[in-house]
């Protein structure tokens, strides 16, 4: 059975600070794909990025960067120079191969508060 | 390109009573997938329609039930509503091609039984 766990509940920054969000993950599957998500108080999930299983490259994308570490069952979120607009819930999230993307297994989330 | 929307975005129902929500996906996409989300159990996978065809089912009671229209829309249903089917209920929607897999979430039905 797949499990995805984000162990910080709840995490408050000062504006400009740097956070990582913390995700490990449980599959047998050795061919899945793992997920952010965003959720501000609106409601809406907004997709943030994805990634293969078998791609363990880090990316960046302004703001935002990812660390996927297969050996530890890891896909980390780092926001750098943290604004109040981050301030949501994040979800990480995985799918398991045989149905791409079709069945997303969550964490319960992590609420981050940016505080100016 | 219109994203997903999702009708009615709130709903109030007694127990007892029977629900219909509505999800119409990003255009070209075919698979709709929809959760619950409630703060006890997180965000839960309900099915997944893939072409008018349920390809995938979570764990739920047989009072929830979906279908999909050709033109991909997709309609959940709950029927004898519970206080515990409280909640936010999300539709998304896929290409679900093994280059663009990620799914695209809409705002959300709320809805609150009595």
């Amino acid at each position: 059975a797949q499990k995805v766990t984000q162990a910080q509940t709840e995490i408050s920054v000062v504006e400009k600070e740097d956070v990582t969000l913390d995700c490990v993950y449980e599959t047998r599957d050795t061919t899945y794909y793992l997920f952010w998500y965003k959720q501000p108080p609106s409601g809406e999930l907004v997709f943030l990025i994805r990634r293969n299983s078998f791609d363990e490259q880090n990316e960046i994308s302004g703001r935002y960067s990812w660390n996927f570490q297969k050996s530890t069952s890891s896909f980390n979120f780092t926001i750098t120079a943290s604004q109040v607009v981050d301030s949501a819930v994040y979800f990480c999230a995985l799918s398991e191969a045989q149905r791409v993307g079709s069945t997303l297994t969550f964490g319960k989330g992590t609420m981050l508060l940016v505080s100016p | 390109k219109a994203g997903v929307t999702q009708t009615p975005r709130y709903l109030i129902k007694t127990r007892g009573q029977q629900v219909t929500l509505s999800c119409s996906p990003i255009s070209g996409h075919r698979s709709v997938s929809w959760y619950q989300q409630t703060p006890g159990q997180g965000l839960q996978f309900l099915f997944e329609y893939f072409s008018e065809t349920q390809r995938n089912k979570g764990n739920f009671p047989g009072r929830f039930s979906g279908r999909q229209f050709s033109n991909s829309r997709s309609e959940m249903n709950v029927s004898t509503l519970e206080l515990g089917d409280s909640a936010l209920y999300l539709c998304a929607s896929s290409l679900a091609t093994a280059t663009s897999y990620e799914q695209y979430f809409g705002p959300g039905t709320r809805l609150t039984v009595t």
